[in-house]
């Protein structure tokens, strides 16, 4: 099983550019979250989805929007990239129970 | 909302030694907690869970951490270190408040092992 998939897996972006990032997951999960990573603050919560075709705010939405308009993909847009962006994004699903939440690789963004 | 404090950054532990990551939660139901590690270059791993039943919970890697309700806490504990266990860990927990079904997470422990 291939689980949590996310493309791509490095990107380097200049100032105002956008891209999307891509999250797949193939175990039919309910919930799927976007995360970042930075150094010495953990991972934090962006957007994350209950099921197909919902979305909500995690605690640092700014900047960033999402989709889910199929259940197994959960997508992460920046409109307009800012240096602040330059992060680790990883994108994690888990079942109604939480019995575990799966993560993906994670996707290195830098922005120049 | 829930969240959750982990204390020192950075840990050191000589090989052999006895490996402790303190976690502290707060949450308003009774919550799921969760370790997780990160080698290099990966994603998280879950290292062991605890949801109900019995409060000390063996994981992978000879790990294990206790749910101490009136401490609101969940160490993380290994006997013996190995080089192997450099990586950084984190905590999380979740509850399952109406509209609430997300995951948070501790700021990490990196963990150096040293020969």
């Amino acid at each position: 099983n291939a689980g949590v998939t996310q493309t791509p897996k490095f990107r380097v972006l200049k100032t105002g550019q956008s891209m999307t990032l891509l999250c797949a997951q193939d175990m039919n999960h309910e919930y799927m979250y976007w995360y970042r990573q930075d150094p010495g603050m953990g991972l934090r919560l962006i957007h994350y989805s209950v099921g197909e075709g919902t979305t909500a705010k995690g605690e640092v939405p700014d900047g960033y929007n999402v989709s889910r308009l199929k259940k197994q993909n959960f997508l992460l847009g920046l409109e307009s990239a800012a240096p602040s962006q330059t992060s680790v994004y990883f994108c994690a699903s888990c079942g109604v129970f939480y019995t575990e939440a799966f993560f993906g690789q994670g996707t290195r963004l830098t922005v120049v | 909302a829930q969240s959750v404090t982990q204390l020192g950054s950075h840990v050191s532990v000589s090989e052999g030694a006895l490996v402790l990551l303190r976690c502290n939660y707060s949450s308003s139901v009774p919550p799921y907690l969760f370790w997780y590690v990160q080698y290099p270059n990966q994603g998280l791993q879950l290292l062991l869970k605890y949801t109900t039943g019995a409060t000390l919970v063996k994981g992978i890697n000879g790990f294990e951490a206790e749910f101490k309700k009136s401490e609101t806490s969940f160490h993380l504990t290994k006997p013996s270190a190995h080089m192997s266990d450099a990586a950084e860990y984190f905590c999380a927990v979740s509850d399952f408040s109406r509209g609430n079904n997300r995951l948070a997470f501790g700021k990490g422990n990196q963990v150096v092992v040293i020969p």
